[in-house]
């Protein structure tokens, strides 16, 4: 079934970066507008990023925006989110999510989600 | 900014019904999406623009969105519906998502 697979997390100390990936499978990846959410743990959802399925529409939440980019490769079916500058508080489960072409702000598939630990 | 807020926590008994309410300035005037997440799990679609139902989604689950409130009802409640359920709309004047607290729902 459509599937969508994040990687590249891990722990990395105050100041550094992080790459993320999310490898999509079962459907017409270049379709489709995507988004990063992510979840600090025992907290509630916040949404990263946003980018439109060719990439020239890119949005970023107030708190990401200048330390965090997001790309996407439609010839590999993949989107990554880079982080730069991470801070303790970037702790967090990170999910790719797709938008779905039915509502074009719901998101109608999530990834599994990678936790990134932030901490010296 | 746009805000959404929601109650911590909601409790219901099991065949009952329960609501969940998402506030926010001028709401009806937004589409609202609604996920249901369990523990150690990624959230799950369960309403689209304000009372659509995605495929796989039980006839129980509906929603409904008017003047400053969107609501989330869940019929028929059962013990597997005990859950995290969120509120998302698109802020366009930020052009931003925005997710509201979170409800905590609580079968008795």
């Amino acid at each position: 079934q459509v599937q969508l697979v994040e990687s590249g997390g891990g722990m990395v100390k105050p100041g550094g970066s992080l790459r993320l990936s999310c490898a999509a499978s079962r459907f017409t990846f270049s379709d489709y507008y995507m988004s990063w959410v992510r979840q600090a743990p025992g907290k509630g959802l916040e949404w990263l990023s946003y980018i439109s399925s060719g990439g020239s529409t890119i949005y970023y939440a107030d708190s990401v925006e200048g330390r965090f980019s997001i790309s996407r490769d439609n010839s590999k079916n993949s989107l990554y989110l880079q982080m730069n500058s991470l801070r303790a508080e970037d702790t967090a489960v990170y999910y790719c999510a797709r938008v779905a072409l039915v509502s074009q702000d719901a998101f109608d598939v999530w990834g599994q989600g990678t936790m990134v630990t932030v901490s010296s | 900014s746009y805000v959404l807020t929601q109650p911590p926590s909601v409790s219901v008994a099991p065949g009952q019904t329960a609501t969940i309410s998402c506030g926010g300035n001028n709401i009806g005037s937004k589409k609202v999406h609604w996920y249901q997440q369990k523990p150690g799990q990624a959230p799950v679609l369960v309403v689209y623009d304000d009372s659509g139902r995605p495929s796989g989604i039980p006839e129980r689950f509906s929603g409904s969105n008017s003047g400053n409130a969107a609501t989330l009802t869940i019929s028929r409640v059962e013990a597997g519906d005990e859950a995290d359920y969120y509120c998302q709309v698109w802020d366009s004047s930020s052009d931003h998502v925005l997710f509201g607290g979170g409800t905590k729902l609580t079968v008795l």
